[in-house]
């Protein structure tokens, strides 16, 4: 069955450091995808991005980077000199297909609080 | 750009009565999902539409939940009757194809049950 394991459910650092958040998958399927959303204080859901299983390159977007390796099923994300506005709930999330085949599904992780300090 | 649209923002209710929560996708995606999230639960799928057929409503109750996508430019989702522990915040999200693209979620509909 498909799971996406947030291990860390909150976290503190100052502002200006670097901060790693962790996520681990399980999934039967061979195709899937997986995605990083953000969750500030607001309560909006907003996507950061989104990673195919046969794409293994790792990706940098400005302070973001995100390190998939599909040997041990885990796809982190990486903030770079960490700011105040960084400070928000992150889910990883995996979209795989369901058991009988016909259409994919989307599981969140439990989310890991983020709390930037200035 | 584009938005997932939810109606109304905030929902405040009594006990026993009848919840309607709207959900406008962005044109021309063919998938929607609503999720439910609560401190205890986190988020979870509630029911999920491609090309406006339900394909999975496994997660939700189905004595009291509904859903429906009665045209490809809204989604709703009813709670009838409604009870204390439906009081969550509920999202709707929608994307294109089978995820390669991503999913937008709308800003969710925060339902009070007292």
């Amino acid at each position: 069955a498909q799971k996406v394991t947030q291990a860390q459910t909150e976290i503190s650092v100052v502002e200006k450091e670097d901060v790693t958040l962790d996520c681990v998958y399980e999934t039967r399927d061979t195709t899937y995808y997986l995605f990083w959303y953000k969750q500030p204080p607001s309560g909006e859901l907003v996507f950061l991005i989104r990673r195919n299983s046969f794409d293994e390159q790792n990706e940098i977007s400005g302070r973001y980077s995100w390190n998939f390796q599909k040997s041990t099923s885990s796809f982190n994300f990486t903030i770079t000199a960490s700011q105040v506005v960084d400070s928000a709930v992150y889910f990883c999330a995996l979209s795989d297909l369901i058991s009988s085949g016909s259409a994919r599904q989307l599981t969140f992780g439990s989310g890991t609080q983020l709390t930037v300090l200035p | 750009d584009a938005r997932v649209t939810q109606t109304p923002r905030h929902k405040v209710t009594e006990m026993g009565q009848e919840v309607t929560m709207r959900c406008q996708p962005i044109l021309g995606h063919n998938t929607v999902f609503w999720y439910r999230q609560t401190m205890m639960q986190g988020l979870e799928l509630l029911a999920y539409f491609r090309n406006r057929a339900p394909l999975d409503d496994s997660g939700m109750p189905k004595d009291r939940f509904s859903a429906e996508m009665p045209d490809a430019t809204l989604a709703t989702l009813k709670i009838q009757p409604s009870e204390p522990r439906d009081s969550a915040v509920y999202f709707c999200a929608s994307g294109l194809g089978q995820g390669q693209y991503g999913y937008t979620f709308g800003s969710g509909t925060r339902l009070t049950v007292v």
